[in-house]
């Protein structure tokens, strides 16, 4: 079946520690996205890629950095710059011939040690 | 003032209720209009999409979108437990880019 892998469910971040969260897709989508969801602030973009080898930062990328180095894959990961990690991290992934329908993974839920 | 407003809720109805979620947004520009549910802990997922104004209806659901008052809802109809989720709506301008401006979601729980 298509879709989007996340990986791992859970992760557990040391101070200082740098972290990397996985998103693969075979839906041959060209757009990829990474969210992050906090409980009251909705949905927030921090990076998206359109094309291999090209990445656009969202509204909250600092402390985060990505690449795109396959179609398939969009890794994630989070910095020791980033001060405040713990959150779910969404990765969604976009046909662009079909754009109004984003599809999710199922999520990697950080949390600080 | 939020280019998209979304109620939190919670919204606790019992099993059967007609359910009507609603965002307003202000930016005019807006023409896409999604609605996506998510279960807990889960990606959310693509319900219902609108391009412009009008209402389309899927099964149960149905999803209006009233422009000229910058208003959409959905409405549930003989809601079910298994619709006990957050339902989040999402908008889009026209442009090439086309980023997903989000409400905050609405939690709804249906109560057998």
């Amino acid at each position: 079946d298509g879709g989007i892998t996340q990986s791992p469910k859970y992760l557990f971040r040391k101070e200082g520690q740098n972290v990397t969260l996985s998103c693969e897709q075979n839906l041959n989508h060209d757009a990829m996205y990474w969210y992050r969801q906090d409980p009251g602030q909705g949905l927030r973009l921090i990076y998206y890629s359109q094309i291999v080898n090209d990445f656009q930062k969202g509204d909250i990328a600092e402390g985060y950095s990505v690449s795109r180095e396959k179609k398939e894959s969009f890794p994630l990961t989070v910095t020791s710059a980033q001060k405040n990690p713990t959150a779910f991290y969404l990765c969604a992934s976009l046909s662009l011939d079909r754009r109004e329908k984003l599809f999710f993974g199922s999520g990697t839920q950080l949390s600080v040690l | 003032q939020k280019e998209v407003e979304q109620d939190p809720g919670p919204l606790s109805v019992p099993e059967g209720a007609i359910v009507s979620l609603n965002c307003t947004y202000s930016n005019s520009a807006f023409q896409y209009f999604m609605w996506y549910r998510q279960y807990s802990r889960k990606g959310p997922e693509l319900l219902m999409y609108t391009y412009s104004s009008g209402n389309k209806e899927d099964g149960r659901f149905t999803a209006q979108v009233d422009k000229s008052s910058k208003y959409i809802s959905l409405f549930i109809r003989d809601s079910q437990p298994s619709d006990s989720a957050t339902y989040l709506c999402a908008m889009s301008d026209a442009g090439n880019n086309r980023k997903l401006i989000w409400g905050l979601g609405t939690s709804l729980a249906v109560n057998p």
